[in-house]
């Protein structure tokens, strides 16, 4: 069946740089994606979502985009902190919500 | 404050010995998810209620059961442990079936020895 997956298993970034992680879905008619945080030990945390009508969201230090051409999405923290160093996932929500492989963040002081 | 609590925290059983975990809401949310999330792995879905309707993925193993005898609780049964069904298992909660965010417990680490 169709499914959400990452392109990368691990980032490395130094702090204050900028983080960029990514995810492919493959379901056309998914119309709602959610990027979760998760810290070791702990259940996901949502960070942002973004609906299928959308190509852009900003929260707090953190970016959504969303490319429909090629099914694509991506996560965009800015001035990353050692805070910010968690596994992420996205999912997608149609009828149930499913997850990403994942990736996991290391910020480097 | 909690929403979704899951109890317990961590729970040891034996090999083949029923075991069941519990999940309980303060948000009055519709839907429950039950997720199985090994290690370095992305949660799966193992079914999910959307109030009182149950949906059971196809791959879920018929070892595993859910109850949801009101909105606020969900159980998570497991018949036979096996080996391989240690796992953090995750509940979450979400207002609509689609298009709404998800919360979720801090999940329930299962050990089986």
């Amino acid at each position: 069946g169709e499914s959400v997956g990452l392109h990368l298993p691990t980032l490395s970034v130094q702090e204050g740089d900028n983080s960029i992680i990514n995810c492919a879905y493959s379901n056309s008619a998914s119309d709602y994606f959610i990027w979760y945080k998760q810290e070791s030990g702990k259940g996901p945390q949502f960070i942002i979502d973004i609906r299928s009508n959308m190509d852009k969201r900003q929260g707090q230090r953190v970016t959504v985009l969303l490319n429909k051409t090629v099914k694509h999405l991506s996560l965009q923290i800015a001035a990353t902190q050692p805070g910010d160093s968690a596994v992420y996932f996205c999912a997608e929500e149609l009828n149930d919500m499913r997850f990403g492989a994942g990736t996991r963040l290391t910020v480097k002081p | 404050d909690a929403m979704v609590i899951q109890n317990p925290r961590y729970q040891v059983t034996q090999f083949g010995k029923p075991v069941t975990l519990s999940c309980s809401q303060t948000l009055n949310h519709n839907v429950m998810y039950w997720y199985q999330q090994k290690s370095s792995q992305a949660p799966k879905l193992l079914f999910h209620y959307y109030d009182k309707d149950f949906n059971n993925e196809a791959d879920t193993p018929d070892n595993f059961q859910s109850r949801r005898p009101n909105t606020s609780f969900c159980f998570l049964d497991i018949r036979s442990p096996g080996l391989g069904d240690a796992a953090m298992y995750l509940c979450a909660t979400s207002r609509l079936q689609g298009g709404t965010e998800a919360f979720f417990g801090q999940g329930t680490r299962l050990t089986v020895v």
